[in-house]
């Protein structure tokens, strides 16, 4: 079975300073990988996508994320963080076979000080 | 195109009764999923639909169920509620059924509260 593990709980950062929020998943195949934000009281918007090709991915509002098979990971980035990226930001890996799933990391929750 | 809409945004029901929840995914979507959200648990597959045939249940007990209707519109029902019922319960809509490659689109969810 997959599984996603989010090691940092909270992580708070100056508006400005870049931003790395770190995901390790554990999947016996290529797996498809996700990064979704979620602002307090609202569903998840989905960040970036990871399915095939180019390791480095682009996202929404200024993302990136780097898949790196030989470390099972999916960090997420961004160069200058603003007070609008207070947030949690979930990691997850989807299922290839049968049924689609998402397995979902425990979730980052980010701090921004102006 | 509207996105992903759950009625109600909030519930409060009281232990033993039960409640229904419902999902009108994006246009087009056909495949809809249920996740609930807790702040032990995290983020949970509950099932997922497409065609009105339920094509998985996540690790939930029987009193968790649920329905898609030939619209695609998704009805889920929690029977004789418990306090750890208290949760986010979030909708997921994608175009089809996925093989892993397929972003879900999420509504805003329900806030469900039991007393």
């Amino acid at each position: 079975a997959q599984s996603v593990t989010q090691p940092d709980i909270h992580i708070t950062v100056s508006e400005g300073a870049s931003l790395e929020l770190r995901c390790n998943y554990s999947y016996g195949a290529t797996p498809y990988l996700f990064w979704y934000v979620q602002s307090p009281g609202q569903g998840l918007q989905l960040l970036l996508k990871y399915f095939s090709g180019d390791t480095l991915v682009q996202g929404i509002k200024g993302f990136e994320a780097e898949f790196k098979r030989s470390q099972s990971s999916f960090n997420l980035r961004k160069p200058s963080v603003h007070w609008s990226d207070a947030a949690e930001y979930f990691c997850a890996v989807g299922a290839v076979a049968g049924s689609y799933q998402l397995t979902f990391g425990k979730g980052t929750k980010l701090s921004v000080i102006p | 195109k509207a996105g992903v809409t759950q009625t109600p945004r909030y519930l409060i029901k009281t232990r033993g009764q039960q409640v229904t929840l419902s999902c009108s995914p994006i246009s087009g979507h056909r495949s809809v999923s249920w996740y609930q959200q807790t702040p032990g648990q995290g983020l949970q597959f509950l099932f997922e639909y497409f065609s009105e045939t339920q094509r998985n249940k996540g690790n939930f007990p029987g009193r968790f169920s649920g329905r898609q209707f030939s619209n695609s519109r998704s009805e889920m029902n929690v029977s004789t509620l418990e306090l750890g019922d208290s949760a986010l319960y979030l909708c997921a809509s994608s175009p089809r059924p996925g093989t892993g490659n397929i972003p879900l689109h999420f509504g805003n969810g329900t806030r469900l509260t039991v007393t």
